[in-house]
């Protein structure tokens, strides 16, 4: 069965450092896909990046950045520049890659603060 | 850049009584997903939608929730009879078989609405 693991409930962060949110998953398909969505407190959930598991690039998408380590099963997101902005619940999510485009599985998140 | 919409934002209602929540996905998506969030919890795949008929459902979605494309811009969950328990944020999402990598087997990144927060009284 498919589990994405958070293990970081929460993270802070100095305003304009980089940050690195953990994810590990477990899945036993080929084929699948990651994700990172941000959940403002304003309840919304914006998506930020993904990495398809052939993808021998790791993604970048601006200041996002996914440290994809396929041997490991982990995709850490990595946001780089830390703006007040960016405080937010963050999920990794994952899903196989089929035709149909099923459901997605997501962690429990990690919740990132901010520091001015 | 076009994007999911959901309404209402906020829907209370009476326990026992049925709430449908609407969605207007991405007009060139063809893959529709409703996902719920209890407060504090971790979002929860409720039901995947393709080709008008459900693809793939959770245990969540037992017989008291239903999904309907009535019109071909309009998506919608319907639960008949709400319990306090259904109180949640609900998610619409939807995404394009032609993006992502892997040809037929893409990985779609879904493109979520801004949710509906559902009450139960």
């Amino acid at each position: 069965a498919q589990k994405i693991t958070q293990t970081q409930p929460g993270m802070f962060v100095q305003e304009k450092e980089a940050v690195t949110l953990d994810c590990t998953y477990d899945t036993s398909d080929q084929s699948y896909g990651l994700f990172w969505y941000k959940q403002p407190s304003s309840g919304e959930m914006i998506f930020l990046i993904y990495q398809g598991s052939y993808d021998e690039q790791n993604a970048t998408e601006g200041r996002y950045s996914l440290n994809f380590q396929k041997a490991r099963k982990s995709a850490n997101l990595v946001i780089s520049a830390s703006q007040l902005g960016d405080s937010a619940m963050y999920f990794c999510a994952m899903r196989e890659g089929r035709v149909g485009g099923f459901k997605t599985i997501f962690g429990a998140g990690t919740r990132l603060f901010v520091k001015a | 850049e076009p994007e999911v919409t959901q309404t209402p934002s906020h829907q209370v209602t009476q326990m026992g009584q049925e709430v449908i929540l609407r969605c207007v996905p991405i007009s060139n998506h063809l893959y529709f997903y409703w996902y719920r969030q209890i407060l504090g919890q971790k979002v929860e795949f409720l039901v995947s939608f393709y080709n008008n008929e459900i693809s793939e459902k959770s245990e969540i979605f037992d017989d008291q929730f239903s999904v309907e494309r009535p019109d071909g811009s309009n998506f919608t969950l319907k639960i008949r009879s709400t319990k306090l328990e259904d109180s949640a944020m609900y998610f619409c999402a939807s995404s394009d078989p032609h993006h992502g990598t892997g040809g037929l087997m893409g990985n779609q990144p879904q493109h979520f609405g801004d949710g509906t927060r559902l009450s139960i009284l």
